[in-house]
């Protein structure tokens, strides 16, 4: 089966950084992509990765090991409006989104 | 600013009772997709489509359906809604390439009673 593993919570100071992992187990690789939803809200784009290395983009930055099957999303100079649930979800050989359950992500002062 | 639509926001309903909830984009995006979430778990995909008349089931389909008359309205109908049906209900739109982001709108908040 295809499978996505994220830590279902973790905990960050203000200013500090953070890296949330993600591994996935698919049926072939076409991208994947970082979303961030706060409570109640939709999900929004943060990243997308097909190709191995680091994409930054100003206090975010994510990582992809196609090899490993294996991500992460770096937050840097946290915010208290970072507090948030970071999803993890790949695009399978059939170009269908896979999601993970997410990381929820508390921000404390 | 949304670009896609969603109504109701919450909605609290009886058992047995038919729904339809809206969806609307204005990106002139050809793929539309619903899905279920419900908290702290991962989004299911209930149905999608790649276009004008064309809609296809996901994993959580069974129960609803859903229509593509038109490009910008893709609506999902819960033909006989049950408590298990409550649930936050997203609908998300993309352009045709793989490596285009989903755009969500702000979601259904369902109860049923």
């Amino acid at each position: 089966g295809q499978n996505i593993d994220q830590p279902t919570e973790m905990t960050a100071t203000e200013g500090a950084i953070v890296q949330i992992n993600c591994t996935y187990q698919t049926s072939g690789f076409n991208g994947l992509f970082w979303y961030q939803q706060h409570a109640g809200e939709a999900p929004t784009f943060l990243s997308y990765n097909v190709l191995d290395g680091l994409e930054e983009k100003g206090r975010f930055s994510s990582f992809l090991s196609r090899s490993k099957g294996y991500s992460y999303l770096l937050l840097k100079e946290l915010q208290m409006k970072d507090s948030a649930s970071y999803l993890c979800a790949v695009t399978d050989s059939n170009y269908q989104l896979i999601w993970g359950a997410g990381t929820k992500l508390i921000i404390k002062p | 600013e949304a670009d896609i639509y969603q109504t109701p926001r919450y909605l609290v309903i009886g058992t047995g009772k038919k729904i339809t909830l809206e969806c609307s984009q204005t990106m002139g995006h050809d793929k539309m997709y619903w899905y279920q979430q419900d908290p702290g778990m991962e989004l299911h995909l209930i149905h999608y489509s790649y276009g004008v008349n064309s809609t296809e089931k996901g994993d959580l389909s069974s129960e609803s359906t859903v229509s593509r008359i038109r490009t910008e309205h893709f609506p999902l109908t819960l033909e006989s809604a049950r408590p298990s049906h409550t649930s936050q209900y997203l609908c998300a739109s993309s352009e045709g390439e793989g490596s285009s982001p989903l755009h969500f709108g702000n979601g259904t908040r369902l109860t049923v009673t």
